[in-house]
């Protein structure tokens, strides 16, 4: 089966500008959970996604929020981006609890100019 | 944002050698960790996982050891091999939600 499809996978935005990504969990998986990886602060949580409720937040400012559908895809959306929000950002799915085993995509390389 | 370490040391490892690859935890209360494997490109991949009520698991080539009284994990890797080659993440559940280590990155030399 079909692993997480993350999009798009680079992209790159001016300072100021919003952005959203996209992630698509393996068929079945209802829990998605973002991570952001940075050379500097390695991977962390941003939030976690079950039946369209959030249910878990990580330690970002509100500029990072989220999104889940019926169909259990997700968004992230950043806004107002900042010079220091160029990272990796991870998605990965679960079936229902991110505490089992947890399935990452190919992340989207976001470059903030 | 929460995360454990800055630093990213390396191990280099000759092929055919034995690797053992260690982590620190910090939640005392956490119950059940993973190791994760992330190669260039691409995203972790999971390795091999252990609960809190046990203090060694195995898979295929792989060991996971867990001692709670220092809050120590390792993961040990049998004949390593150039394909082993990536950077190697400990987490723990921690408050319903993985916590990463900042990872050792593994160089098999040949």
């Amino acid at each position: 089966k079909a692993g997480v499809t993350q999009t798009p996978r680079y992209l790159i935005k001016t300072r100021g500008q919003q952005v959203t990504l996209s992630c698509s969990p393996i068929s079945g998986h209802r829990s998605v959970s973002w991570y952001q990886q940075t050379p500097g602060q390695g991977l962390q949580f941003l939030f976690e996604y079950f039946s369209e409720t959030q249910r878990n937040k990580g330690n970002f400012p509100g500029r990072f929020s989220g999104r889940q559908f019926s169909n259990s895809r997700s968004e992230m959306n950043v806004s107002t981006l900042e010079l220091g929000d160029s990272a990796l950002y991870l998605c990965a799915s679960s079936l229902a609890n991110p505490n089992t085993e947890a399935f990452f995509g190919q992340g989207t390389r976001l470059t903030v100019v | 944002g929460e995360s454990v370490g800055l630093h990213l040391p390396t191990l280099s490892v000759q092929e055919g050698d034995n690797s053992i690859i260690n982590c620190a935890y910090s939640n005392s209360a956490s119950d059940y960790f993973i190791w994760y494997k992330q190669e260039s490109g691409k995203g972790p991949q999971f390795i091999i996982d252990i609960r809190s009520n046990m203090d060694k698991r195995q898979g295929q080539r792989v060991t996971v050891l867990l001692n709670k009284t220092v809050k120590h994990l390792s993961l040990q890797i049998a004949a390593t091999q150039p394909g082993d080659s990536a950077v190697y993440f400990c987490a723990e559940i921690g408050g319903n939600k993985l916590v990463f280590g900042a990872g050792t990155i593994l160089r098999v030399k040949s």
